[in-house]
């Protein structure tokens, strides 16, 4: 079973500066299956990066995704308010077919 | 518009069962699988399974097996999370959402959720 641990658990930033969300997997994920998501509260889910580094639809080029194998990082440059939420990792394709990190908690400081 | 349109908040006793829906609209519901997650008060999301619309095909989570039944009705457009018993740490949200091979298998589309309070 593939476990994503996402660090840090909570993440204190200032609008306008840069966030770096990690997501590790316990064992080597494809890139085409790694996909990161936004939730704010009392909200669903929203999926913002997909493919390890390809942004869905009407997501800002401020949001960006990379790494392979076990090592992802979801990186948001120049914060804005709106960012401010809970963001997940989620991997497809092996036993259980998904899994989801346990989120990262970015706040404003 | 795509959307996933949840039925409302159910409130519910132990043992009762319960089955909550997902209405899909401005797509063709038989191109896409439709999965259900999991979110306990204050925690992170849970994937349960996953169900093709077009042929009723479903896979679950191991964690999940036996516990719910995922099913669908292609005629209107409709998928379905049911529990024959519910137990008290059924509390939860649960929210369907579209997946999309061509997005690496993620979940594009979600549902505004469906909170399960189970008590006596």
């Amino acid at each position: 079973e593939i476990v994503l641990t996402q660090s840090p658990g909570t993440l204190s930033l200032s609008p306008g500066e840069r966030a770096t969300l990690s997501c590790r997997a316990s064992q080597s994920v494809s890139s085409s299956y790694l996909a990161w998501y936004q939730q704010k509260p009392g909200q669903a889910p929203r999926l913002l990066i997909y493919g390890a580094s390809s942004r869905a639809t009407g997501i800002p080029g401020r949001f960006s995704g990379s790494g392979s194998g076990t090592d992802f990082t979801l990186t948001i440059t120049r914060l804005e308010p709106e960012d401010f939420a809970v963001y997940y990792c989620q991997q497809y394709g092996s036993s259980p077919l998904y899994t989801f990190g346990q989120g990262t908690n970015l706040e404003i400081k | 518009e795509v959307q996933l349109v949840q039925s409302g908040a159910e409130v519910k006793k132990p043992g009762e069962s319960l089955k909550i829906s997902c209405k899909a609209s401005g797509y063709s519901f038989t191109n896409y699988w439709i999965g259900w997650v999991r979110q306990m008060p204050g925690t992170g999301l849970e994937w349960m399974g996953i169900i093709n619309p077009g042929d009723s095909e479903s896979r679950y989570s191991p964690s999940f097996q036996g516990q719910v039944t995922i099913s669908a009705d292609k005629s209107i457009s409709t998928a379905y999370l049911q529990w024959s018993s519910l137990k008290a740490s059924d509390i939860a949200m649960y929210y369907c959402a579209r997946l999309v091979s061509a997005a690496g298998f993620a979940f594009d589309i979600w549902g505004q959720g469906t909170m399960v309070t189970v008590s006596s």
